[in-house]
C-alpha cells in the first residue's frame, strides 16, 4: 500500500519568513495529493491541492509542487502570518475520486513567531 | 448550518467500558469516514461507509464497531477490546460516488482519554 512521510515533524519560523513542509509517496500510481491544515482544537480543512497533470499549483500565499518522478511533493508558505500557525497534513491517493483512499503524513506542526 | 458534527467533545472513560461517539452530517453526503489521530502518527482509518448499511474496515478497525443505519448519521462504538483507546477521533464525509474529489469534510472530533 501506499507510505507517505513528511518533513519536519516541527517548524518554527520568524513572521514574514517562508515555510516549506516535504512529503514524498511510495505509489507510484498516486495521482491526487491535498493539503489540510488543522488550526488547534479545529478540524482539518483543505487548504490545497495538486493531481499528477500539473506539476505546481499557487493560491495567494500557499503553493504546491509535485516531482512526480521523484515521487515528492512541497507545499510553500510565503510571507508567514501568525494565523498559519498549524499542524499541516499531506496526504496521496492512488485514485483522485476516492477518498477512502488517501494516505495520511505524520503531520507538521508549523509555528510563526511574532 | 451545514457541516459535521461529532459528540461528545471530551469524553472520559474507565478501562472495560465501551464508548460510542456520534457523528451526523446534513451535507447530503454518502461517503463517511472515521479517523483516529495520534500526534506524530497523522490520520489513520478505522472503518468507512460508503452508503447505508454498508461499511468497510479501514486499517486499524480492531477493537472498533460502526453502524450506518442513516445516512445522515455513523456513529462509532470503542469496545473494551481497544488495547490503546485513548486518542483524537475524526469522523468525516466525502462528496457522493462520481461527484467525489477526493476532499474530506471533518467534524471537529472527539477526545477520549482512558482513566
Amino acid at each position: 500500500g501506499e507510505n507517505v512521510e513528511q518533513h519536519p515533524s516541527t517548524l518554527s519560523v520568524q513572521e514574514g519568513d517562508s515555510a516549506v513542509i516535504k512529503c514524498t509517496y511510495s505509489d507510484s500510481a498516486s495521482n491526487y495529493f491535498p493539503w489540510y491544515k488543522q488550526e488547534l482544537g479545529k478540524r482539518p480543512q483543505l487548504i490545497i491541492d495538486i493531481r499528477s497533470n500539473v506539476g505546481e499549483k499557487k493560491d495567494q500565499r500557499i503553493a504546491v509542487t509535485l516531482n512526480k518522478t521523484a515521487k515528492h511533493f512541497s507545499l510553500h508558505i510565503t510571507e508567514t502570518q501568525p494565523e498559519d500557525s498549524a499542524v499541516y497534513f499531506c496526504a496521496a491517493t492512488p485514485s483522485s475520486g476516492s477518498a477512502r483512499q488517501l494516505t495520511f503524513g505524520s503531520g507538521t506542526q508549523l509555528t510563526v513567531l511574532p | 448550518d451545514g457541516g459535521i458534527t461529532q459528540s461528545p467533545k471530551y469524553l472520559f472513560r474507565k478501562e472495560g467500558q465501551n464508548v460510542t461517539l456520534s457523528c451526523e452530517q446534513n451535507l447530503n453526503h454518502d461517503a463517511m469516514y472515521w479517523y483516529r489521530q495520534d500526534p506524530g502518527q497523522g490520520l489513520r482509518l478505522i472503518y468507512y461507509s460508503q452508503i447505508v448499511n454498508d461499511f468497510q474496515k479501514g486499517d486499524i478497525a480492531e477493537g472498533y464497531s460502526v453502524s450506518r443505519e442513516k445516512k445522515e448519521s455513523f456513529p462509532l462504538t470503542v469496545t473494551s477490546a481497544q488495547k490503546n483507546p485513548t486518542a483524537f477521533y475524526l469522523c468525516a464525509s466525502s462528496l457522493p460516488s462520481g461527484r467525489d474529489t477526493g476532499e474530506l469534510f471533518f467534524g471537529e472530533g472527539s477526545r477520549l482519554t482512558v482513566l
